[in-house]
C-alpha cells in the first residue's frame, strides 16, 4: 500500500504570493488532516477533511484554506504570504471512520517565505 | 493550544542507556498516542494506549499511563543511535489528535 505523499517537498515563496500544497492519502482512508509545524510552536492543527467535507477546523485565519476532491486527495491554500508562515506543512491521513485514529503522515512540504 | 506537553525538551543519552520522556495533559482523554519523527520528516505512529489501560508495550518500547494524574510516560530501553529523532504525545483533544511540542532525543555512539 503507497503511503501518504506530498507534493511539492520544497517551496521558496515571497511575501504576498499564495501558494498550493498537495496531499494524496492512503487509498481508502476518507479523512485529511493538515498540520503547521514550527520550532516555536509544534505542530498545530489546521483543518480536517472528510469526504469532502471540512469536518474539524483549527485556531488559523482564513488565509489559510483547503479542499478534498472526490478521490480524497487534499490541496490546502494560503493566500498573501507572510514571513511567518514559514514551516514544515504536514498532511495525514485515516479511515475517518472513527475517532482518534492512528494517523499516517506523509512526508511533508517545507515552505520558506522570502 | 497544546493539549499535552512533553518533558524534557531535549534528552542526550549514550547507546544502550534507557530514555524516558514524559506527557502531561489538561483534559479527560479517551486515548493517548507516541508518535517519533526524524528530522525534517513525517510523523511515524510508535504506540497508541486506551484510557483503560495503564501500561503497553511494543518492542523496545514501555508506555504508561495514569490518568489520575493525567500524564504518561515513554520508555524506550537499550537505545540505538537510530532512537535519535524527537518524540511527540498526542491527546485526543475534540476528535482530533493534538501534539505537544515534542522531546528531541539524541542517542551518541
Amino acid at each position: 500500500k503507497a503511503g501518504v505523499t506530498q507534493t511539492p517537498r520544497y517551496l521558496i515563496k515571497t511575501r504576498g504570493q499564495q501558494v498550493t500544497l498537495s496531499c494524496s492519502p492512503i487509498s481508502g482512508h476518507r479523512s485529511v488532516s493538515w498540520y503547521q509545524q514550527t520550532p516555536g510552536q509544534g505542530l498545530q492543527f489546521l483543518f480536517e477533511y472528510f469526504s469532502e467535507t471540512q469536518r474539524n477546523k483549527g485556531n488559523f485565519p482564513g488565509r489559510f484554506s483547503g479542499r478534498q476532491f472526490s478521490n480524497s486527495r487534499s490541496e490546502m491554500n494560503v493566500s498573501t504570504l507572510e514571513l511567518g508562515d514559514s514551516a514544515l506543512y504536514l498532511c495525514a491521513s485515516t479511515s475517518g471512520d472513527a475517532t482518534n485514529e492512528k494517523l499516517f503522515f506523509g512526508s511533508g512540504t517545507q515552505l520558506s517565505v522570502l | 493550544s497544546q493539549q499535552g506537553e512533553e518533558d524534557p525538551q531535549a534528552l542526550s543519552i549514550q547507546e544502550g542507556e534507557n530514555a524516558t520522556m514524559n506527557c502531561s495533559y489538561k483534559t479527560s482523554i479517551n486515548n493517548l498516542q507516541w508518535y517519533r519523527q526524524n528530522s525534517g520528516r513525517g510523523l511515524v505512529h510508535l504506540i497508541l494506549i486506551r484510557s483503560n489501560e495503564r501500561e503497553k508495550h511494543s518492542g523496545r518500547l514501555r508506555v504508561t499511563l495514569d490518568t489520575s494524574k493525567k500524564s504518561s510516560s515513554l520508555l524506550i530501553t537499550a537505545s540505538r543511535a537510530a532512537d535519535t529523532a524527537s518524540y511527540f504525545c498526542a491527546t485526543d483533544h475534540s476528535y482530533i489528535p493534538t501534539f505537544g511540542r515534542g522531546t528531541s532525543l539524541i542517542v551518541h555512539p
